[in-house]
């Protein structure tokens, strides 16, 4: 089974409409990331966790929230769609150790009408 | 304004052929990773430099760190066509709290 999970996979939604991505990880890492990519402009960090009560906002955190329900568990929210919020978001963690290795989730591709 | 700055952005290249995919980066750090993204698929880690002149060789891919310089080097061997996917560069700076920079990407097609 995969270490980190991301549910679902795929979305279509339409403008205005509240929708929530799911990651959950099996890794027992503390730290969890949303990232957003988008062609030609890499991975941009959306939010990040690094434990249950420390929440942070990342470089585009407008029009998202998130919830850290457990160590395990890291949901992204979008309140009111938009379409250029149209992308594929990516799930990470991460394990301090003295080194910033990212594990990923396979991605949901999230597609705003 | 921290910036990681990859190129090429797109290489298409013969099998057999050595290439340099670049990535500069704009702020203090010691701390680079390169991941690879192969189409429809997740991120995979490929190395991690933690130091200046820190060089990671895995196969035909060798990577290269001279904080100095801002400058990362992934360097290709004799590619062969499973190599084929995007590499990305990620700068760690020093202040950030381990926030990692990425850049976008250099999306590498090797034909055979």
């Amino acid at each position: 089974d995969a270490d980190v999970t991301q549910t679902p996979r795929n979305r279509i939604t339409k403008t205005g409409k509240r929708i929530m991505l799911e990651c959950s990880q099996t890794k027992g890492h503390d730290r969890m990331y949303w990232y957003r990519q988008d062609p030609g402009l890499g991975l941009r960090l959306i939010y990040y966790s690094f434990d249950v009560k420390d929440i942070n906002k990342g470089e585009i955190s407008d029009g998202y929230s998130v919830s850290r329900q457990a160590q395990a568990k890291f949901s992204l929210s979008l309140e009111s769609a938009i379409p250029n919020q149209t992308a594929l978001y990516f799930c990470a963690t991460s394990d301090f150790d003295g080194v910033e290795t990212q594990y990923f989730g396979p991605g949901t591709r999230l597609l705003v009408l | 304004e921290l910036k990681v700055e990859q190129n090429p952005l797109f290489l298409s290249m013969q099998e057999g052929k050595n290439y340099t995919i670049y990535c500069n980066y704009s702020t203090t750090s010691d701390r680079l990773y390169w991941y690879r993204q192969d189409p429809g698929k997740s991120l995979e880690s490929l190395f991690v430099l933690l130091s200046n002149g820190a060089v990671k060789q895995e196969g035909r891919l060798m990577a290269s760190l001279d904080t100095k310089a801002r400058l990362s080097t992934l360097h290709i061997t004799a590619a062969v066509h499973d190599l084929s996917a995007t590499y990305f560069c990620a700068v760690d700076p020093t202040d950030s709290n381990y926030q990692l920079i990425w850049g976008a990407g250099t999306k590498l097609i090797i034909k055979p």
